[in-house]
């Protein structure tokens, strides 16, 4: 079953411009990770972050979780065209081992 | 990152025959690995978890005797989809991971397309 919502489910913004995606998840969790997956292709690991961590940075990429909310975003600064793609948040569960996606965003950067 | 590999990338096969998709950590030993199955602009869902040496742990609603998973080493698991039908058509990906909370790594996919 699917853990986590993301939204918006679709996002097209002007390159340049800041896009900001969120995923809200139900159970307890030990970790949450965002992965890109381009159309058609396998997934790319961006960032993890901890259950006890609130905000992580990579690179133009900024995560941020909020446990007491069950949520984190996922910010991706001065957006290029190479970054269209879909965004999928995974939750590292508590009580096992499994990772569950959610829904994913869609996101086009427009030229 | 580690690397993870996946094999075909892509398969067409008859329907009701057997497809066999292997998924192999190259340079790291997998304590674990999961499969999933994507349709179309759909997200991940989650199909089974394996262990090295273990049977894998199923979710709910996927057919173990239809979805065959075996993780014989902890560089390699397998997924064999028996008896194939056009319903089984689509994309599947393979996961592995050294322990929780390390991140898991992906293969690039599997496109399986019966007909």
């Amino acid at each position: 079953s699917q853990q986590g919502e993301e939204d918006p489910q679709a996002l097209s913004i002007q390159e340049g411009e800041n896009a900001t995606m969120n995923c809200s998840y139900k159970t307890s969790i030990n970790n949450l990770q965002w992965y890109r997956q381009n159309s058609g292709r396998g997934l790319v690991h961006l960032i993890l972050i901890r259950s006890n961590e609130r905000e992580k940075h990579s690179g133009r990429l900024r995560v941020t979780l909020d446990t007491s909310k069950k949520s984190s975003s996922l910010l991706i600064t001065a957006s290029r065209a190479a970054d269209t793609a879909s965004y999928f948040c995974a939750t590292g569960l508590n009580r096992d081992d499994k990772i569950i996606f959610g829904k994913g965003t869609r996101l086009h950067i427009l030229p | 990152g580690a690397v993870v590999s996946q094999h075909p990338s892509r398969v067409i096969c008859k329907s009701g025959t057997s497809v066999k998709i292997e998924c192999r950590s190259l340079d790291f030993q997998a304590t674990t690995m999961f499969w999933y199955r994507q349709f179309p602009k759909q997200s991940l869902m989650l199909m089974a978890t394996s262990n090295e040496g273990s049977k894998a742990t199923y979710e709910q609603g996927v057919e173990k005797d239809k979805f065959l998973i075996n993780h014989a080493s902890l560089t390699l698991s397998t997924l064999t989809v028996t008896s194939a039908h056009p319903e089984d058509s689509s994309f599947y990906i393979c996961s592995a991971r050294v322990q929780r909370p390390t991140e898991a790594f992906f293969g690039q996919g599997t496109r399986l397309t019966v007909v």
